[in-house]
């Protein structure tokens, strides 16, 4: 079974440019996260989908950061414009139901540097 | 705001000796608590999961939980050069995925 994809693995930027991730979830999973791990941490839910509908985004801070799930499988998350402390690594996982203690299965992570 | 507070460590201890890793929460709602092992530049990567009073034993890895005491451990007997990590304390409410964790504690096993 393949596991969570994502990509870019690491990318360099400088403050105020925008950047774009993507993740693949296990086939089958209705359920996608996203996380951010900032280094030091543990990592801090950004927003979590049910298929292709928003479950919660408290933590998403809107103004420069969006996500979407089309179709209910692969994912995009985007920073613009991005600052010097949105350096972190994010991960992105998925399981197989939202609801009940379900295992989360988390991809290899897109680390950040923001210069 | 729900938090998940644990020792950050670094932990020590000698090759074979039982390992002890703490985690308090702060949300009495919690119902589900998660151990997570992180090896460094890696992803967190799920060793057990525990959602009633009491202990659960896997294999070398057990985990305990008192709600009451808005407590929860982690044991890891016999523990191996290889069980270096991070390890990461989460927490969820009954209903929805969402976690919480904690900062995690590092752990050193000497060998």
């Amino acid at each position: 079974e393949a596991g969570v994809a994502q990509s870019p693995r690491y990318k360099i930027i400088e403050k105020r440019q925008s950047v774009a991730f993507w993740c693949n979830p296990i086939s089958g999973h209705a359920t996608l996260y996203w996380y951010q791990q900032i280094l030091g941490q543990g990592p801090k839910l950004l927003i979590q989908f049910q298929n292709n509908g928003v479950v919660d985004d408290s933590q998403l801070p809107k103004d420069r950061f969006s996500a979407e799930r089309l179709k209910g499988v692969d994912s995009t998350l985007k920073i613009q414009p991005a600052k010097l402390e949105d350096s972190a690594v994010y991960l992105c996982a998925s399981s197989l139901v939202g609801g009940g203690p379900n295992e989360q299965f988390f991809g290899p992570g897109t680390r950040l540097t923001v210069l | 705001q729900k938090e998940v507070e644990q020792n950050s460590g670094p932990l020590s201890v000698p090759e074979g000796a039982i390992a002890s890793l703490n985690c308090t929460y702060s949300d009495r709602g919690s119902q589900s608590f998660f151990w997570y092992r992180q090896y460094s530049g890696k992803s967190p990567e799920l060793i057990m999961f525990i959602y009633s009073n009491g202990d659960k034993e896997d294999g070398r890895f057990t985990a305990q939980l008192n709600k009451a005491s808005q407590y929860v451990s982690l044991l890891i007997r016999d523990s191996q050069p290889s069980d270096s990590a991070t390890y990461l304390c989460a927490v969820s409410e009954e209903y929805g995925n969402k976690l919480v964790f904690g900062a995690g504690t590092i752990l050193r096993v000497k060998s």
